[in-house]
């Protein structure tokens, strides 16, 4: 499959603990993006990289939260001392910076985050 | 700042019936304009898009759009619905990076299709 991937695609974890999420993108897709769906609402965008370099972060992304491209492939997302409205669909996304196709973003299955 | 508004939550249209599913947005400057469909416990799968040119943009299964620049309207349709059409579709936005908009999409609130056998 050479779509986005993303792990884990649940996690149940206790108010307080520290959760982490890997997406990887497309294979050669420079951009990638990370978004919050709550139940019953569109996506928001929370972060946004080019290569290893983050380029935009939401007013949603609190001091908690903290995402790493480190070589420009992969991304991970981390939440620290997760509280009960983390709980989410955590969604990660890739497109091209170049080219045709460069505005259209690929989204990978989500992480479910619950968090009790 | 960008906006989408799906003035629908649920459209519920008999199969072999044509289908629409309604979008309007604001931004500054022209629109990129997105529609993609979601499947239950999925992430989102990209339907179509219009960036530029033709008003009327084809996109995957059957699925076309309109874009309507003095409406500000983006609505999705299709001639004939499907059974296996019946998921959430979201419309989203995006102004020229560098524009105040940077390259995040803005997405509705979503609109649930139930195509009825």
């Amino acid at each position: 499959d050479t779509g986005v991937s993303q792990n884990p695609r649940h996690k149940i974890t206790k108010r307080g603990q520290n959760v982490t999420f890997r997406c990887d993108p497309i294979s050669e897709h420079n951009r990638l993006y990370w978004y919050r769906q709550t139940l019953g609402q569109g996506p928001e965008f929370l972060t946004y990289f080019q290569n290893e370099a983050q380029l935009e972060k939401s007013r949603l992304l609190s001091d908690r939260f903290s995402a790493e491209r480190p070589k420009g492939s992969f991304s991970t997302l981390e939440i620290q001392r997760t509280e009960q409205g983390d709980s989410a669909m955590y969604l990660c996304a890739s497109s091209l910076a170049a080219g045709a196709d460069t505005d259209t973003q690929y989204f990978g299955p989500g992480t479910r985050l619950t968090v009790l | 700042a960008q906006s989408v508004a799906q003035p629908e939550d649920q459209v519920n249209v008999a199969e072999g019936n044509p289908l629409t599913v309604k979008c309007t947005y604001s931004v500054s400057g022209n629109p990129y304009l997105f529609w993609y469909v979601q499947y239950p416990n999925r992430g989102l799968q990209f339907l179509l898009k219009y960036i530029t040119g033709d008003n009327l943009v084809k996109g995957s299964y059957g699925f076309e759009a309109e874009f309507n620049k003095s409406q500000t309207s983006f609505h999705l349709k299709k001639p004939s619905a499907l059974v296996s059409d019946s998921a959430l579709y979201f419309c989203a936005v995006r102004g020229l990076p560098g524009r105040g908009s940077a390259r995040q999409l803005t997405f509705g609130s979503g609109t649930q299709l139930t195509v009825l056998p």
